[in-house]
């Protein structure tokens, strides 16, 4: 069941540098997506979230995209800092307030000095 | 800051014993969910709960698992016989219930790790 596919299983950027990091899915039925960052051995944190009927959202340094039409979306940080290093999650969603979350593989984000 | 809490961190257990691992969501959360990590692969949802009942429950729980909310404030996951192939990373999540949006972000628990031998 490959759903929510996350292709790069890791990124490294330089700080102040761009990180992107891309997602795609395949059931159109999705309508809620979700970035989730994980530190090891902890549990995964929300970051930002982008309804289906938008095509981006920001908060402060991290900006999300989606791409209906291709099934894709994309979490934008800038400019990125060594405590961004960490697995980051893309998740989707049904409609509804208590819909699963189904996750993609993750993608460790190394941001050097 | 409100935050999702769960014991314990680390859970070892021989194979064919029950286990049971506690959650304490966010006071003010509605919804109620178990997800788990196997090593190496990605989260995968269980089960999510909603006023004293299961809402949904994927293919992997199976009569061997159960959730019960026993008290206003814990949620447990309880595995009636453990099997080698159990051992993951467990993580508990709530949403809160508001009305008026569309959806409800999930906030995850640190996790337990279950190691079955």
């Amino acid at each position: 069941d490959q759903q929510v596919k996350q292709n790069s299983p890791s990124l490294s950027v330089q700080e102040g540098r761009i990180s992107i990091l891309n997602c795609d899915y395949t059931n159109s039925m999705f309508d809620y997506f979700l970035w989730y960052k994980k530190y090891p051995a902890e549990g995964p944190t929300f970051l930002i979230s982008i309804s289906s009927i938008k095509d981006k959202n920001e908060d402060g340094r991290f900006t999300v995209f989606l791409n209906k039409s291709a099934k894709h979306l994309s979490l934008h940080i800038v400019p990125s800092q060594p405590g961004d290093s960490a697995v980051y999650f893309c998740a989707a969603s049904g409609s509804g307030t208590a819909s699963k979350l189904t996750f993609g593989t993750g993608t460790r984000l190394q941001v050097t000095l | 800051e409100p935050e999702v809490t769960q014991t314990p961190s680390h859970q070892v257990t021989q194979m064919g014993q029950e286990v049971i691992l506690r959650c304490v969501p966010i006071s003010n959360h509605l919804y109620f969910y178990w997800y788990r990590q196997i090593l190496g692969q990605k989260v995968e949802f269980l089960v999510s709960f909603y006023n004293n009942e299961i809402s949904e429950k994927s293919e992997i729980f199976d009569d061997q698992f159960s959730v019960e909310r026993p008290d206003g404030s814990n949620f447990t996951l309880k595995i009636r016989s453990t099997k080698l192939e159990d051992s993951a990373m467990y993580f508990c999540a709530s949403s809160e219930d508001t009305r008026d949006r569309v959806y409800n972000e999930q906030f995850f628990g640190p996790g337990t790790r279950l190691t079955v031998l």
